[in-house]
């Protein structure tokens, strides 16, 4: 069985700030991991995603995670945070062909 | 490309209706399937399919039927609407490539109230 925890259901953070969300997972197998965005009534969008190849990834927008399998994190972060990062982010893990499993979400607010 | 649409955006039914949430997809995908999202729980998967004429059970089907007569369509229907159906529902749509390692493409929901 497969599961993901976010460990903060929000975020906030000043403009030019690091951000970081949480994300901790459980899987019997050697998951993929995705993190989404989803800006105000929009659909999702990936972000960036981890295939058990390089253990840091980079996506789009100057946010990367960095897969830790001694702890099963895969927490995202960025450097400098935008007025328009403000958004939810979901942490999804994949252990098969037909089946993902989401967070509950983290809700990002950048203050000016 | 359009990618993955969906209609209505917006949609009030009564308890008891029923209706169809349509979903389309111009990227030639196997896979597709059906979340609904409500506060504090993420996105949980109502129903895939892995092909046309394949369909499956997801985490919460209950109350909903799907078909897939064709590659592009994919629609959700809700038999007898009822006030727990209340929430956001999205169809997504991915290439199918094995291990789930391939990108999963969202369209931009429907929103649905049941009174």
């Amino acid at each position: 069985a497969q599961s993901v925890t976010q460990l903060d259901s929000h975020v906030s953070v000043s403009e030019g700030t690091p951000v970081l969300l949480r994300c901790n997972y459980s899987s019997s197998y050697s998951p993929s991991l995705f993190w989404y965005v989803q800006h105000p009534n929009k659909g999702l969008q990936l972000l960036l995603k981890y295939t058990s190849a390089a253990t840091l990834v980079k996506g789009i927008n100057g946010f990367e995670a960095e897969f830790k399998k001694s702890e099963t994190s895969f927490h995202l972060t960025k450097p400098s945070a935008h007025m328009s990062d403000a958004a939810e982010y979901f942490c999804v893990v994949s252990e098969n062909d037909y089946k993902l499993s989401f967070g509950a979400g983290t809700t990002v607010t950048v203050r000016a | 490309n359009a990618g993955v649409t969906q209609t209505p955006k917006f949609q009030v039914l009564k308890t008891g209706q029923s209706m169809t949430l349509q979903c389309a997809q111009d990227m030639n995908h196997e896979y597709m399937s059906w979340y609904r999202q409500d506060p504090g729980m993420g996105l949980r998967l109502i129903h895939y399919s892995v092909g046309a004429g394949i369909t499956d059970q997801g985490e919460v089907p209950n109350g909903y039927n799907v078909s897939r007569s064709t590659t592009e369509d994919f629609p959700l229907r809700l038999l007898s609407a009822a006030p727990s159906q209340t929430s956001v529902y999205f169809c997504a749509s991915r290439l199918g490539l094995a291990g789930g390692t391939d990108t999963q493409y969202f369209g931009p929901g429907t929103r649905l109230t049941v009174l």
